[in-house]
């Protein structure tokens, strides 16, 4: 069974302040992604990877950064949080390899900036 | 770039009703692969069912969805809704560029309410 966890589950942060969201997986998938879900909006890529070391910017990467330093960890990393970055995040894990494209995602995480 | 519509925001059913959730797409790409994924409250989204093949029905779960790329079209259906559909619905595109991202483009999500 695929397994994507995320730490922490919640976090409350300051305005200003640096927050690391950290994502795990234990499927062995190449590729690594990181969302926000906002209501009207829907799943928006922040950031992915390809594997061990490389970080691609997704369709949203402005106030984020990611970092990929194994197979299994992807974090974003909110350098200056603003209010506006209060949204749920969610990792996801895939393999493009074989057509397959399916995306295994963690729990989310529910990040509040005051 | 690639695009994905989900007209209805919210969808409001009585338990029994069918179902139907509409989703058109958008890519340059002849051989797009189209998602649904569902996302049921304090869960993780999770796929639903697939498809890459022209006027193939694909079922799961009760659910079943017919990818027509004359229309770009993959809408949801099931026959009779219950309770336990009560959920949030993505339809996703598949990233077809080439560069093998394995990157999926949302629609905005369509919540489904199934009332008694």
């Amino acid at each position: 069974e695929a397994a994507v966890t995320q730490s922490p589950r919640n976090k409350v942060a300051v305005t200003g302040g640096k927050v690391t969201l950290s994502c795990n997986q234990t499927n062995n998938h190449n590729n690594m992604y990181w969302y926000r879900q906002d209501t009207g909006h829907g799943l928006r890529l922040i950031h992915y990877s390809y594997g061990a070391g490389s970080t691609e910017k997704g369709d949203i990467p402005d106030g984020y950064k990611a970092s990929r330093p194994s197979q299994e960890n992807f974090s974003l990393i909110l350098e200056l949080a603003t209010p506006s970055q209060t949204s749920v995040y969610f990792c996801a894990s895939g393999d493009a390899g074989g057509g397959s494209y399916e995306q295994y995602f963690g729990p989310g995480t529910r990040l509040t900036v005051l | 770039g690639d695009s994905v519509t989900q007209k209805e925001g919210l969808v409001t059913l009585t338990e029994g009703l069918p179902v139907m959730l509409n989703c058109t797409y958008q890519t340059i790409y002849s051989n797009a692969f189209l998602f649904w994924y569902v996302h049921y409250l304090n869960e993780s989204p999770r796929l639903l069912l697939k498809s890459s093949t022209d006027n193939k029905r694909t079922e799961h779960q009760g659910f079943h969805a017919t990818l027509h790329k004359s229309s770009s079209s993959f809408h949801l259906q099931k026959s009779s809704a219950q309770l336990s559909d009560s959920a949030l619905y993505y339809c996703a595109l598949s990233d077809f560029s080439g560069a093998n991202t394995g990157k999926l483009t949302f629609g905005h999500g369509t919540i489904l309410r199934v009332h008694p």
